[in-house]
């Protein structure tokens, strides 16, 4: 099993669409959570990170679900630049921020289009 | 500000060749990573150097090294190339291992092609 798994994606969406990404992470001593998104052929950038309480940053809500270890992320309005792949991250060290133990899923696609 | 900086961008190896990438991490950034991004994938963890020494190794094998110099700037090298070795190399700098946000700030990349 893979210890961060997401939806396989693509996702193909028109403009103003509401979209939903979910991912589910294997390690339940993980302390921290993020997205990151990543353009075509460009670096990935971090997106938000993802609080037991949920958080939300404009159009974009994240939830945590540790019990079920599980971690969702809401696009609402979908605009044409938000097509990009989007990463699951998951930070395995008990020492919560340490950058040291980040995994990656293997990301989602999202295609918007108008 | 200037971002992570990496070298080469492109470039083109073939199998058994050695290859050397590298990395200038944002100023005052002291932690550096190197990830494999396979197409299609996610990127994939192979080391993390902190201060000059190792602090995290990920599931490569022994014809992966790195190192990181005293001004935090690191390489990572690899030996005895394989055709599975093509990827897009990044490397990421975070402010301090223990005390950073989680936050990674990725370069753009060094693409390898290896036939």
């Amino acid at each position: 099993r893979k210890e961060v798994e997401q939806d396989p994606g693509p996702f193909n969406v028109p403009e103003g669409a509401t979209v939903a990404f979910n991912c589910t992470y294997s390690n339940s001593a993980s302390q921290s959570f993020f997205w990151y998104r990543q353009d075509c052929r460009k670096e990935p950038k971090l997106l938000m990170s993802v609080y037991s309480s949920g958080n939300e940053d404009g159009r974009f809500t994240a939830q945590l679900n540790r019990a079920s270890q599980y971690i969702s992320l809401l696009i609402r309005d979908s605009k044409l630049s938000d097509s990009a792949t989007y990463l699951c991250v998951v930070n395995t060290d008990p020492r919560s921020y340490n950058t040291d133990k980040l995994i990656f899923g293997t990301g989602t696609r999202l295609q918007v289009f108008p | 500000d200037a971002g992570v900086t990496q070298s080469p961008t492109h470039l083109i190896k073939t199998r058994g060749q050695h290859v050397t990438l590298r990395c200038s991490p944002i100023s005052g950034h002291k932690s550096v990573s190197w990830y494999q991004q396979v197409l299609g994938q996610g990127p994939q963890f192979i080391f993390q150097y902190y201060e000059k020494e190792e602090r995290g190794r990920g599931n490569f094998p022994d014809r992966f090294s790195a190192r990181q110099f005293p001004n935090y700037s690191s390489e990572l090298n690899v030996n005895a190339l394989l055709l599975g070795d093509s990827a897009l190399y990044l490397c990421a700098s975070s402010y301090t291992s223990g005390r950073d946000t989680g936050e990674l700030f990725f370069g753009e990349g060094s693409r390898l092609t290896v036939l």
